[in-house]
């Protein structure tokens, strides 16, 4: 079992809808990184965090430490939204864990 | 443009050749990891450096597979003798922890795709 499951692999939405991907983590992972992969495969860094939640723009990021689970949403999604999107949890302090990814299609 | 870089950006090469690529991290960054990702696949971890000093090695490095980051600036990553499945996309990413506790975000390079025939 992978450490970082997230769901759903693949996620289609037409433009404007509210979009929620998810994340469960196993012990032993101290902070979840949401990142964003566009084709071609350069990783941007979106959301790094410990408790609570954390948004910017339209990207809101959630996490709920009693049961191991955060969300990325994206309100009023746009095609130039499409991409992956990948969950990471901090192993340590040392290295980064990763979920297979979702990917997102938004289509006009 | 995140301010990591490396090179190549594509590399084809034939089964049994070595290949050799460099990553260049934000200038300040003490920090650097490598890591490896496959088609439809999330990235995995290869290995890391706290300034020259290699601190953990995934088992997934094998003895083909080394990496030196001699003066603690850029780092390279060699494979040898490849095979086709060592066919990926090789990530580096850096970062600036206040000290070895603690954990920030990594900024990563646009990465090196590598095509084993």
């Amino acid at each position: 079992k992978n450490e970082v499951e997230q769901s759903p692999q693949n996620l289609t939405a037409q433009e404007g809808e509210f979009i929620t991907i998810n994340c469960s983590y196993s012990v032993g992972i101290s902070a979840l990184h949401w990142l964003q992969q566009h084709p071609g495969g350069g990783i941007v860094s979106l959301f790094m965090l410990s408790s609570g939640k954390k948004k910017h723009g339209r990207l809101i990021a959630t996490i709920n430490i009693q049961e191991k689970h955060s969300s990325l949403h994206i309100t009023a999604s746009h095609p130039r939204d499409s991409a992956v999107y990948i969950c990471a949890g901090s192993q340590g302090a040392q290295k980064l864990v990763f979920g297979q990814g979702t990917r997102l299609t938004i289509n006009p | 443009d995140t301010g990591v870089s490396q090179n190549p950006r594509h590399k084809i090469t034939k089964r049994g050749q070595n290949v050799t690529f460099r990553c260049d991290p934000i200038s300040e960054h003490n920090r650097l990891y490598w890591y490896r990702q496959t088609l439809g696949q999330g990235p995995e971890f290869l290995t890391y450096f706290q300034n020259e000093a290699q601190l953990e090695k995934s088992r997934l490095l094998s003895d083909r597979f080394s990496a030196e980051r001699p003066k603690g600036s850029f780092s390279t990553l060699e494979i040898q003798r490849t095979e086709q499945g060592d066919s990926a996309m090789y990530l580096c990413a850096s970062s600036s922890p206040r000290d070895l506790s603690s954990y920030n975000e990594q900024f990563f390079g646009p990465g090196t795709r590598l095509t084993v025939l």
